[in-house]
């Protein structure tokens, strides 16, 4: 089955505790790109990556890490977690001129 | 530098159609107009697409204006399982462009669906 997938689903941490957000597709898309989801915000980009080795920022990258190794994989690092970080994030990806497909989301709390 | 504006929330009632205004005043001449849902805290939802010509799947239809500044997603026969955020964005055709990669959601309309 074509999907994103996100892991974890549901992540508690404390302050500076490094973590990171896994998002990995199956379909072969050149195309990912983080967001977070906070109420009254929307969906906000946080970066996004052309194809392996290409990442760029997005609107709210302050505070965030990606890397983009393998053309499936996109992970989403937060070195040092603050509170403000506490929010759903989504991930996703595309071919080009296609539509988003997108990932469960992941609900970090930072404590 | 948002590129699409939605109004916040609208009302239909089941049965009837729901037209979800979008504006996209600024759109340029290879950028798609896109739509998405989102229910409760789902990851969102593809539902449609379009470039200048009106288009029609399974679940919606998109009117696009013939100056492309702005168009409305049309859910013909609407339902309770429609309750959602809709959200319009626009996104270049090709890798090259600007607006390819950094995308811009804003805060989308939320549509109620009553009895």
């Amino acid at each position: 089955e074509a999907q994103v997938t996100q892991n974890p689903r549901y992540l508690i941490t404390v302050t500076g505790k490094k973590l990171t957000v896994t998002c990995s597709q199956n379909m072969n898309h050149e195309y990912m790109s983080w967001y977070r989801q906070d109420p009254g915000l929307g969906l906000r980009q946080i970066y996004y990556s052309m194809n392996v080795e290409v990442t760029d920022k997005g609107d709210v990258p302050e505070g965030y890490k990606v890397s983009r190794k393998e053309k499936r994989n996109f992970p989403l690092i937060l070195e040092s977690p603050s509170p403000n970080q506490t929010s759903l994030y989504f991930c996703a990806s595309s071919l080009m001129n296609s539509p988003l497909h997108f990932g469960n989301g992941t609900r970090l709390t930072v404590t | 530098d948002a590129k699409t504006t939605q109004p916040p929330s609208m009302d239909c009632a089941e049965g009837r159609a729901a037209n979800l205004p979008c504006n996209h005043s600024t759109i340029s001449g290879n950028e798609y107009v896109y739509w998405y849902r989102q229910i409760h805290s789902q990851g969102p939802q593809y539902i449609i697409h379009g470039l200048k010509n009106n288009e029609t799947n399974e679940m919606a239809s998109l009117i696009i204006t013939e100056d492309r500044k702005s168009s409305t997603l049309i859910l013909p026969h609407a339902t309770l399982r429609d309750t959602a955020v809709y959200y319009c964005i626009v996104r270049g055709a090709n890798a090259g462009g600007t607006s390819y990669g950094k995308l811009t959601f804003g805060q989308g309309t939320i549509l109620t669906v009553h009895p």
